[in-house]
């Protein structure tokens, strides 16, 4: 019974270059949500998706930042001409339900910017 | 003031002590209660979830909600070496589809 998967889980681009981050969620969960994680910081929501919609964005950068979860596949967070300070742990967690039903973590994506 | 706020720590406590972690938040719309448990390099694990305010008891575990002074406690009894962990508080209004608002975490050490 899988939990929430993410790769890679460690990814390291050089500056102006591009991430792509995925996640498959728990079997099941049509609920996909991405947080981001800055060393001695709490998770900082980003971004909140179901199957082909984007919910709420309200915490994703508005420039170089994007993300989808397509009808098949998993959801992809991207992240285009990446500077020193998108280094950190990206999370992703998944519900069967919106409206504050529990969220499933995955062990994130520790990005660094070189 | 911050949505919610958590002393990070860090505590360090014996093993078998019991230990108190605690979170205060402002936003008074939050009706969805979480505790979170993050082991170094690993993703938040559920520990506890609650609605509204109450107790909830799970082994080792309670969690209290306390709506009217805005505060919410996690209690872990006979503290192991394995609890040691980062522990995470975190809300939501759950009206709608509305996203986890995290406190910092505590960095718990139990002590063998």
């Amino acid at each position: 019974n899988a939990g929430v998967m993410q790769n890679p889980r460690h990814l390291v681009r050089r500056r102006g270059q591009e991430a792509r981050l995925r996640c498959s969620p728990v079997k099941g969960h049509s609920h996909v949500y991405w947080y981001r994680q800055l060393p001695e910081e709490g998770l900082k929501f980003m971004v909140y998706l179901q199957k082909e919609n984007i919910i709420d964005e309200s915490g994703m950068p508005k420039e170089r930042f994007s993300a989808e979860f397509p009808k098949e596949g998993p959801s992809i967070l991207r992240i285009q001409q990446v500077v020193r300070g998108d280094s950190a742990a990206y999370f992703c967690a998944s519900s069967p339900s919106g409206g504050g039903q529990p969220q499933h973590f995955g062990d994130g994506t520790r990005l660094s910017i070189l | 003031q911050k949505e919610v706020e958590q002393d990070p720590g860090p505590l360090s406590v014996p093993e078998g002590a019991i230990v108190s972690l605690n979170c205060t938040y402002s936003n008074s719309a939050f009706q969805y209660f979480m505790w979170y448990r993050q082991y170094s390099r690993k993703g938040p694990e559920l520990l506890m979830y609650t609605y509204s305010s109450g107790n909830k008891e799970d082994g080792r575990f309670t969690a209290q909600v306390d709506k009217s002074s805005k505060y919410i406690s996690l209690f872990i009894r006979d503290s192991q070496p394995s609890d040691s962990a980062t522990y995470l508080c975190a809300m939501s209004a759950g009206s709608g589809n509305t996203p986890l608002v995290f406190g910092k975490g505590t960095r718990l050490s139990v002590i063998a």
